[in-house]
C-alpha cells in the first residue's frame, strides 16, 4: 500500500505570497490532519478533515485554510505569507475521524516551506 | 495548558545502554488515548504504539517497552540495548474527546545514540 504523499517537498516563497500544499492519504483513509512543525513551537495541529468536512481546527489565524476532496486528497492554503510561516508542514491520514477510537496516524514526509 | 510534557529535551547515550524517555500528560477525560511516535532524521513521523486509558498493561515489543501509569499520569518509553539507528526525536501524544480527539503532541525528546 502506498504511504501518505505530500507535494511539493520543498517550497520557497516570499512574504505576502500565498501557497497551496497537497496531501494524498493512504488508500481507504478518510481522515486527513495537518500539522505545522517548527523548532520553537514543535508540532502544532492545524486542522483535520473527514469526508470533505473540517471536523477540528487548531489555534491558527484565518490565513490558514484547507479542504478535502471526494477522493480524500487534501490541500492546505496559506495566504499572505509571513516569515514565521516557515516550517515543515506535515500531513497525516487515519482510518477514522482524527484519532477517535484510538486510530494511529500515518504521516507523510512533509513539505518544507521557507518564506523569505 | 500544557497537555503533554516531555521534560527531557535531549538525551545522549552510548550504544547498548538502556534509555527511558519520560512522558507526563494531563486530561480530565476518563477515555483517552496515548501514543508514541518516532521522527528519524528523514523527517517522517512513524507510529510506535497506542494505548487507551483503560488498558494499563505494560507492553514490550522487541527492544521497546512502555510503562503506562494512570496514578502518575505517565506513559514512559524504554529502549533496551540502544542502537545507533534509534537516534531520532521521539514524541509522546494525547488524544481525548474534549477537543474532538485532535492529537496533542509533546515537545519531543531528541535521542542521540553514539557508537
Amino acid at each position: 500500500k502506498a504511504g501518505v504523499t505530500q507535494t511539493p517537498r520543498y517550497l520557497i516563497k516570499t512574504r505576502g505570497q500565498q501557497v497551496t500544499l497537497s496531501c494524498s492519504p493512504i488508500s481507504g483513509h478518510r481522515s486527513v490532519s495537518w500539522y505545522q512543525q517548527t523548532p520553537g513551537q514543535g508540532l502544532q495541529f492545524l486542522f483535520e478533515y473527514f469526508s470533505e468536512t473540517q471536523r477540528n481546527k487548531g489555534n491558527f489565524p484565518g490565513r490558514f485554510s484547507g479542504r478535502q476532496f471526494s477522493n480524500s486528497r487534501s490541500e492546505m492554503n496559506v495566504s499572505t505569507l509571513e516569515l514565521g510561516d516557515s516550517a515543515l508542514y506535515l500531513c497525516a491520514s487515519s482510518l477514522a475521524q482524527g484519532t477517535g477510537g484510538g486510530n494511529e496516524q500515518f504521516f507523510g514526509p512533509g513539505t518544507r516551506l521557507t518564506v523569505l | 495548558a500544557q497537555k503533554v510534557t516531555q521534560a527531557q529535551t535531549e538525551i545522549s547515550v552510548v550504544e547498548k545502554e538502556d534509555v527511558t524517555l519520560d512522558c507526563v500528560y494531563e486530561t480530565r477525560d476518563t477515555t483517552y488515548y496515548l501514543f508514541w511516535y518516532k521522527q528519524p532524521p528523514s523527517g517522517e513521523l512513524v507510529f510506535l504504539i497506542r494505548r487507551n486509558s483503560f488498558d494499563e498493561q505494560n507492553e514490550i515489543s522487541g527492544r521497546y517497552s512502555w510503562n503506562f501509569q494512570k496514578s502518575t499520569s505517565s506513559f514512559n518509553f524504554t529502549i533496551t540495548a540502544s542502537q545507533v539507528v534509534d537516534s531520532a526525536v521521539y514524541f509522546c501524544a494525547l488524544s481525548e474527546p474534549t477537543g474532538g480527539f485532535k492529537t496533542i503532541f509533546g515537545a519531543g525528546t531528541r535521542l542521540f545514540v553514539k557508537a
